[in-house]
């Protein structure tokens, strides 16, 4: 089993469209998790950290199920620069380190 | 602004030749800086973790004397690629933690070879 798995996608949505990714981790002991955002050719940029309460940023809500190792990310009112690949990452060194796995990503592709 | 710097963004070589790629962390000091390898379509995975003053730890399957990583400064890790070869074709990318919530990534650096 991969240590992060992502939706494969793409995803391909209307503007204004609400769009959730899934996420699940193998690692039981992680302790951070996070979604970035990758532009094409881009170098990835934190979108959100993702709390056990769950969490929102504007348009961006942020769940986390750690009975299910489970995460989520919900966008509403897609907009066209939402476009992307949205990649799940935890932190599954355990507590106090710094490495970072990465899922996949999940690409997604807003129009108008 | 960015707070990880890397260079260059770019770089065609020859086969047989090396590449040196630098990752500076900018205003901060970097104890671990991270590098990582994208191929397309695919995540990143972590190369090795680079750390100031010692030698490098590099993850299974990676070879540390192809990759060569030199963290001599808490600002700057290099990572070497030597004797390229077409199939070293990636994104790299470098990164370093200023706290524990969030990972501040270079610009990547494009590398062909050919």
């Amino acid at each position: 089993r991969k240590e992060v798995e992502q939706d494969p996608g793409p995803f391909n949505v209307p503007e204004g469209a609400t769009v959730a990714f899934n996420c699940t981790y193998s690692n039981s002991a992680s302790q951070s998790f996070f979604w970035y955002r990758q532009d094409c050719r881009k170098e990835p940029k934190l979108l959100m950290s993702v709390y056990s309460s769950g969490n929102e940023d504007g348009r961006f809500t942020a769940q986390l199920n750690r009975a299910s190792q489970y995460i989520s990310l919900l966008i509403r009112d897609s907009k066209l620069s939402d476009s992307a690949t949205y990649l799940c990452v935890v932190n599954s060194g355990g507590a106090g380190s710094y490495q970072l796995t990465f899922g996949k990503g999940t690409k997604l592709s807003v129009i108008p | 602004g960015a707070v990880v710097s890397q260079h260059p963004s770019w770089v065609i070589c020859k086969s047989g030749t090396s590449v040196k790629i630098e990752c500076r962390s900018l205003d901060f000091q970097a104890t671990t800086m991270f590098w990582y390898r994208q191929f397309p379509k695919q995540s990143l995975m972590l190369m090795a973790t680079s750390n100031e003053g010692s030698k490098a730890t590099y993850e299974q399957g990676v070879e540390k004397d192809k990759f060569l990583i030199n963290h001599a400064s808490l600002t700057l890790s290099t990572l070497t690629v030597t004797s390229a070869h077409p199939e070293d074709s990636s994104f790299y990318i470098c990164s370093a933690r200023i706290w524990v919530t969030e990972a501040f990534f270079g610009q990547g650096t494009r590398l062909t070879v050919v």
